[in-house]
């Protein structure tokens, strides 16, 4: 099983910073890697598939990066409704698995 | 727009089994050539995915829960049902039922459903 680790778990940041979360798994996945962001209460909310590609109605300042195993979203410039938690997933090749990773936890400093 | 809605007891015992039902708003499972999955989150927890089935009735499913889960679909109902049986207290979670993204394509998930709180006690 492919295991992802995301990291920091919590990042504190003010709005209008840069924020960037690190996903590494525990062998290659290629470019197949999205990521979701979760608000109390809510469903995850598809951001970035394929690694790069902003899912239909996500904002240009989310951005995703990175192949094999080590991956990056970054939002570029923190609005009051980005604090939320982001978590990353995979699906490994044969038989198809789906993992998630733990989660960074994006918080208001 | 496609929406899913989750339904079922919110209360189960333990031992018994677990079922759920999503229903897709919009257009026809049978003709869209997607798969329906279903995610859980413990309380205060990440994310797990349970498994997932194709228009046609395939599926893929989670080895860790291992027999205990079962997913259909019923396109006369254009919805499609879990069921975990012998459940325990690590059952209790939000189940979320997904529609994943590209025709014929198991990688990721991007209509959710509002989730539906289920607590395994006696």
């Amino acid at each position: 099983e492919i295991v992802l680790t995301q990291s920091p778990a919590t990042l504190s940041l003010s709005p209008g910073e840069r924020a960037t979360l690190s996903c590494r798994a525990s062998q290659s996945v290629t470019s197949y890697l999205a990521w979701y962001q979760q608000k109390p209460g809510q469903a995850p909310r598809l951001l970035i598939y394929d690694a790069s590609n902003r899912a239909t109605g996500i904002p240009a300042r989310f951005s995703g990066s990175g192949s094999g195993t080590d991956f990056t979203l970054t939002i570029s410039s923190l609005e009051p409704e980005d604090f939320a938690v982001y978590y990353c997933q995979q699906r490994s090749n044969w038989p198809p698995l789906l993992t998630f990773g733990g989660g960074t936890t994006v918080e208001i400093k | 727009q496609l929406q899913l809605q989750e339904s079922g007891p919110g209360l189960v015992k333990p031992s018994e089994t677990l079922s759920l039902t999503c229903t897709v708003s919009v257009g026809s499972i049978s003709r869209n050539l997607y798969f329906w999955g279903w995610i859980r989150q413990p309380p205060g927890k990440g994310l797990e995915w349970i498994g997932s089935v194709y228009s046609s009735g395939s599926t893929y499913h989670n080895p860790s829960l291992k027999s205990r889960v079962t997913i259909s679909v019923d396109t006369s109902k254009n919805q499609f049902s879990l069921r975990v049986s012998s459940v325990t207290a690590a059952d209790t979670a939000v189940y979320y039922c997904a529609k994943h993204r590209g025709y014929g394509d198991l990688y990721y998930m991007d209509v959710w459903g509002k989730g539906t709180t289920v607590t395994v006690s006696s």
